[in-house]
């Protein structure tokens, strides 16, 4: 119940197209859902974040899509550039004490150019 | 933004040895401060969690005796690998969680990872 499921392991995009990362939850009490990004030998860093009392969030090229009731959430990047080839990582947090964030296993995405 | 820093960023050192990883955050103060370990192309994996003035809480399987954690203050965590060996080899990244006055924030903030290498 602990398991944040993410898909695809891997993903190849052309430069300008739309990456879509897939993630989904079992435990209803999370309620903090983060994206961070991970180039290789660097630590990930924050991308974007949202709480499930909104369907949508976007920030520039970053959208992520929550579906409560599926208990899914994704990330989507428009006009994906080179610059952007990295490992997503999705998580997922409960609001107390410990705050712990459960990590999805990653998404490696190419853009070519 | 927050800024979170670690020191060294990677590190070599012989089988037995112990070795000090430093988790400073930067521009603010953080309450609770997590430890990490990624292995090649994995996910993260949660060590222990460490509570400014208390002792860490360790993930199952984490040995406490290998892995040493200290938070001493509100902007500095330390992980002490003691009597490192080979398997101990891995990317170590720590992250901290901003304290604010109505409650811990959610958001953390990682640092830029250590690379040990145990010879």
């Amino acid at each position: 119940q602990q398991q944040v499921k993410q898909s695809p392991q891997s993903l190849i995009v052309q430069k300008g197209g739309i990456s879509i990362i897939n993630c989904a939850y079992e435990n209803t009490a999370f309620d903090y859902f983060p994206w961070y990004q991970q180039f290789p030998g660097k630590g990930p860093a924050l991308l974007i974040a949202i709480r499930p009392d909104v369907s949508e969030k976007k920030e520039g090229r970053f959208t992520i899509s929550f579906n409560k009731s599926a208990k899914q959430f994704s990330l989507h990047i428009m006009d994906s550039q080179p610059g952007d080839s990295a490992t997503y990582f999705c998580a997922a947090s409960r609001n107390g004490a410990t705050n712990k964030l459960i990590f999805g296993t990653g998404t490696l995405l190419a853009v070519q150019p | 933004g927050a800024v979170v820093s670690q020191h060294p960023s990677w590190v070599i050192c012989k089988s037995g040895t112990s070795v000090k990883i430093e988790c400073r955050s930067l521009d603010f103060q953080a309450t609770t401060m997590f430890w990490y370990r990624q292995f090649p192309k994995q996910s993260l994996m949660l060590m222990a969690t460490s509570n400014e003035g208390s002792k860490a809480t360790y993930e199952q399987g984490v040995e406490k005796d290998k892995f040493l954690i200290n938070h001493a203050s509100l902007t500095l965590s330390t992980l002490t690998v003691t009597s490192a060996h080979p398997e101990d080899s891995s990317f170590y990244i720590c992250s901290a969680r901003e304290f604010r006055l109505r409650g811990p924030a959610d958001t953390q903030y990682f640092g830029p990872g250590t690379r040990l290498t145990v010879l």
